[in-house]
């Protein structure tokens, strides 16, 4: 089945410079990749995602890129504002429409 | 905005219990689903429920588990004999339909401890 390896585990930011975080999955026919940010005490949020006949999409700050051939896909963040820190987790959906999360990255945004 | 909501936030069992876990999806969504994030591990699809029924369920999802809408807003996972290793954080999720996974909506989450 699918499998979703994410890194790193924690990344410190300074305030203002980009963040990137960089997921790989397994199954070529996973086709859908969305990423989630979760807030303290809060579940995951989808904040954007990218199908597999894209290669870069962005909203404001955020962007995904996605390289099918290597079976990549990241996560940049720029201008990183206090609010930005959370945990993120990438995800891919399986051939039977499942979920499968990366194990978050731990985002701290440093003053 | 509408959310999916849980409680207990926390709760603490001890082994061999029985616990509720509790949810309310948005109003119009009509799949549920229950995950589980053990700590420092992913998040785990558990089971996901449409029409009254399950419509898929993992390995993780063993005869220990049910799943219930007892009412029209209500959406609750049961652990009927709880074990140490079921201690994790749960957390419930809803969509409109099925057809864009990426689009689950999901609870704050339930924090399971078993002593």
């Amino acid at each position: 089945g699918e499998n979703v390896e994410q890194h790193p585990s924690t990344l410190s930011v300074q305030e203002g410079d980009s963040a990137v975080i960089k997921c790989t999955y397994s199954d070529s026919a996973s086709n859908y990749f969305p990423w989630y940010k979760q807030e303290l005490g809060k579940g995951p949020q989808l904040i954007i995602d990218i199908r597999s006949n894209v290669g870069e999409k962005k909203d404001q700050r955020i962007a995904v890129t996605l390289n099918k051939t290597a079976k990549h896909f990241s996560l940049h963040i720029t201008e990183t504002q206090p609010e930005d820190s959370a945990v993120y987790f990438c995800a891919a959906i399986s051939r039977d429409d499942k979920i499968i999360f990366g194990k978050g990255t731990r985002l701290h945004i440093l003053p | 905005e509408p959310e999916v909501t849980q409680t207990p936030s926390h709760q603490v069992t001890q082994m061999g219990q029985e616990v509720i876990l509790r949810c309310v999806p948005i109003s119009n969504h009509l799949y549920f689903y229950w995950y589980r994030q053990i700590l420092g591990q992913k998040v785990e699809f558990l089971v996901s429920f449409y029409n009254n029924e399950i419509s898929e369920k993992s390995e993780i999802f063993d005869d220990q588990f049910s799943v219930e809408r007892p009412d029209g807003s209500n959406f609750t996972l049961k652990i009927r004999s709880t074990k140490l290793e079921d201690s994790a954080m749960y957390f419930c999720a809803s969509s409109e339909g099925a057809g864009r996974p990426g689009e689950q909506y999901f609870g704050p989450g339930t924090r399971l401890t078993v002593t």
